[in-house]
């Protein structure tokens, strides 16, 4: 089967780094993509990972690691409008397939 | 910027109703789906099409159909809605190859 872990809430304060951490198990990878969803409205492509590595694109990074089912997202100098869900989502081989995690709610505070 | 539009973006409406949701995008993707969505709760996929007509259930059950006649329009109906079908439909679309979805703004279906 497949599944995929993420945190339920995280906290930061603004200006500040914060991680957020996805873990899967599913058969046929195929890439792990990051969603940002704020309250309300639909998801937004942020990242797609499909060799293992860092992958920078401005205050976002994400993180692959295939072996061990992992992968993170690095958000830098936190700002109030990063406040949202973030969504990771496992793309699998053989026709359609890329499974939603339930995503994790990340509050930034002042 | 994605091209997928989604109406109504809110609907209420009673028991037994027939509905469709409409959802369209011009970016020309062969690709589209549907899910459903509860606050704060995780995407279901309920519908997929890989192309025109080609449609195909999803991992969640669900009493609707979709039809895929053209590229661009993809709608979901609802023979006879109940309040069980209360939530947020997201419709999205991708393109070949890495197949990023992009998501209309969704609507949000209140049964009463």
């Amino acid at each position: 089967g497949q599944n995929i872990d993420q945190p339920t809430e995280m906290t930061a304060t603004e200006g500040a780094i914060v991680q957020i951490n996805c873990t899967y198990q599913t058969s046929g990878f195929n890439g792990l993509f990051w969603y940002q969803q704020h309250a309300g409205e639909a998801p937004t492509f942020l990242s797609y990972n499909v060799l293992d590595g860092l992958e920078e694109k401005g205050r976002f990074s994400s993180f692959l690691s295939r072996s061990k089912g992992y992968s993170y997202l690095l958000l830098k100098e936190l700002q109030m409008k990063d406040s949202a869900s973030y969504l990771c989502a496992v793309r699998r081989t053989g026709g359609f397939k890329t499974i939603f995690g339930a995503g994790t709610r990340l509050f930034v505070k002042a | 910027e994605a091209d997928i539009y989604q109406t109504p973006r809110y609907l209420v409406i009673g028991t037994g109703k027939k509905i469709t949701l409409e959802c369209s995008q011009t970016m020309g993707h062969d690709k589209m789906y549907w899910y459903q969505q509860d606050p704060g709760m995780e995407l279901h996929l309920i519908h997929y099409s890989y192309g025109v007509n080609s449609t195909e259930k999803g991992d969640l059950s669900s009493e609707s159909t979709v039809s895929r006649i053209r590229t661009e329009h993809f709608p979901l109906t609802l023979e006879s809605a109940r309040p069980s079908h209360t939530s947020q439909y997201l419709c999205a679309s991708s393109e070949a190859g890495v197949d990023t979805q992009y998501f209309g703004p969704g609507t949000r279906l209140t049964v009463l």
